[in-house]
């Protein structure tokens, strides 16, 4: 089937600029994680759903911030007046509710803010 | 706050020899490892889980897990050029949060 999709793959803002990054996940996978991954970094947990519900946010760096899943399938990461410091690659994964680690990551989104 | 720590490498082997990979975590609570390869400008993908102490053995893939001394490895057999990337450990979280702690990484490459 069909695996975690992200659009757009890349994304070049400017500074002070607002973007929104896109996630479908797999198929009747409940739960969606947004992690972030600067280049010789591991990813970063930023945000996790277990449904519509955000159940853990503790990894949004600020209130600049802020993700959406309003249907429980798609969701939606938010940042309000970009600075250089976010660019990065954002990674969205989707898991099965009872086997939460066993993350499939989609191919990522490419931000870049100048 | 959970740690993982990986040496970065590079680390080089030839075709056909053995790749060991190391992880190191500092929650003894931690229950459950993970371990990601992440090719080149692609992202990570699950190759091995394991959750008890000892050995654990997929095709050429085999995880070892020391809870006493907070370590977990990953050894490649035959490694093969294909086998090049970069392999993450990862941890959950604190909290019951169903997230993943990563380590950095150690980027591996097998040559011809």
């Amino acid at each position: 089937g069909a695996g975690v999709s992200q659009t757009p793959s890349n994304k070049v803002t400017e500074k002070g600029k607002y973007v929104e990054l896109r996630c479908d996940p797999i198929s009747g996978h409940t739960a969606l994680y947004w992690y972030r991954q600067s280049l010789g970094q591991g990813p970063e947990f930023l945000i996790y759903f277990q449904g519509t519900g955000a159940a853990d946010d503790s990894g949004l760096p600020n209130d600049r911030f802020f993700a959406v899943r309003p249907e429980g399938s798609v969701s939606t990461l938010k940042i309000q007046r970009t600075e250089r410091g976010d660019s990065a690659m954002y990674l969205c994964a989707s898991s099965l509710y009872f086997r939460p680690y066993e993350q499939y990551f989609g191919p990522g989104t490419r931000l870049t803010v100048t | 706050q959970k740690e993982v720590e990986q040496n970065s490498g590079p680390l080089s082997v030839p075709e056909g020899a053995i790749a060991s990979l190391n992880c190191t975590y500092s929650d003894r609570g931690s229950q459950s490892f993970f371990w990601y390869r992440q090719y080149s400008g692609k992202s990570p993908e699950l190759i091995m889980s394991i959750y008890s102490n000892g050995d654990k053995e997929d095709g050429r893939f085999t995880a070892q897990l020391n809870k006493a001394s907070q370590y977990v490895s990953l050894l490649i057999r035959d490694s093969q050029p294909s086998d090049s990337a970069t392999y993450l450990c990862a941890v959950p979280g604190t909290g019951g949060s169903e997230k993943l702690v990563f380590g950095k990484g150690t980027k591996l490459t097998v040559n011809p």
